[in-house]
């Protein structure tokens, strides 16, 4: 069982819809990710947070809304989505926040997803 | 830049034999590297993590990888292949924000 916890498994949404990803951990992590994985791709980073501060976003259009409410709870808001947003989205936690890339270390630990289906 | 590339998109091999899975890397520093394996219709799981200690890294599952600095890889390998290894193989490196850089991905199939 993964310790990084996502919810929903599974959503369908139509195109005006709003509909919100949410996903915890408990592990004391300072560091939180979303992920968006296409079938028979690698997942493509969307957003990073860093000490509960959006430190990275991977120019992802504003129909995603990243929201850190604390260091243990991150969510996904959607708005107006379209059908080429249907994924696997992940999240991910590390316990390393800082991003010295010659010493950073710290894996990342992924939830399970959340299949997302935009009709 | 950093960047890694997996130099097989699918590899198939029967259950008991060893199994081989090819990650050639790029950095400008000493790198982070990792590789993670992901079951159908689940998140990723970590296999395993090199951080320029030893440069034979075992992981779970009996899967273990050796960093080669000369030839720039990190091949993934296991002696004897289970069922339950069919999966997706990641090679991971770390970027220079500390973000991860994925490899294409290598399917493993396991014929019985």
């Amino acid at each position: 069982d993964t310790e990084v916890t996502q919810t929903p498994k599974h959503l369908v949404m139509g195109m005006t819809n709003k509909k919100s990803l949410k996903c915890e951990q408990h592990m004391g992590h300072r560091a939180m990710y979303w992920y968006k994985q296409k079938a028979k791709k690698p997942p493509e980073l969307m957003f990073v947070y860093s000490y509960e501060k959006l430190s990275i976003n991977e120019s992802v259009p504003s129909r995603f809304s990243p929201e850190c409410p604390n260091s243990s709870l991150l969510n996904l808001h959607l708005h107006a989505l379209q059908p080429e947003d249907s994924a696997l989205y992940l999240c991910a936690s590390s316990q390393d926040g800082s991003f010295n890339p010659s010493s950073y270390n710290s894996p990342l630990h992924f939830g399970n997803g959340t299949r997302l289906t935009v009709t | 830049a950093q960047s890694v590339t997996q130099l097989d998109s699918h590899v198939s091999v029967s259950e008991g034999t060893p199994v081989l899975l090819r990650c050639n890397y790029s950095s400008s520093y000493s790198p982070s590297l990792f590789w993670y394996v992901q079951h159908p219709n689940k998140g990723l799981q970590l296999l395993l993590k090199y951080t320029s200690a030893a440069t034979l890294v075992k992981g779970i599952n009996g899967f273990e990888a050796e960093f080669k600095k000369s030839e720039t890889s990190f091949h993934l390998t296991k002696p004897s292949a289970h069922m339950s290894d069919a999966a997706e193989y990641f090679c991971v490196v770390i970027g220079s924000q500390g973000n991860l850089i994925f490899g294409k991905g290598t399917k493993l199939s396991v014929k019985p």
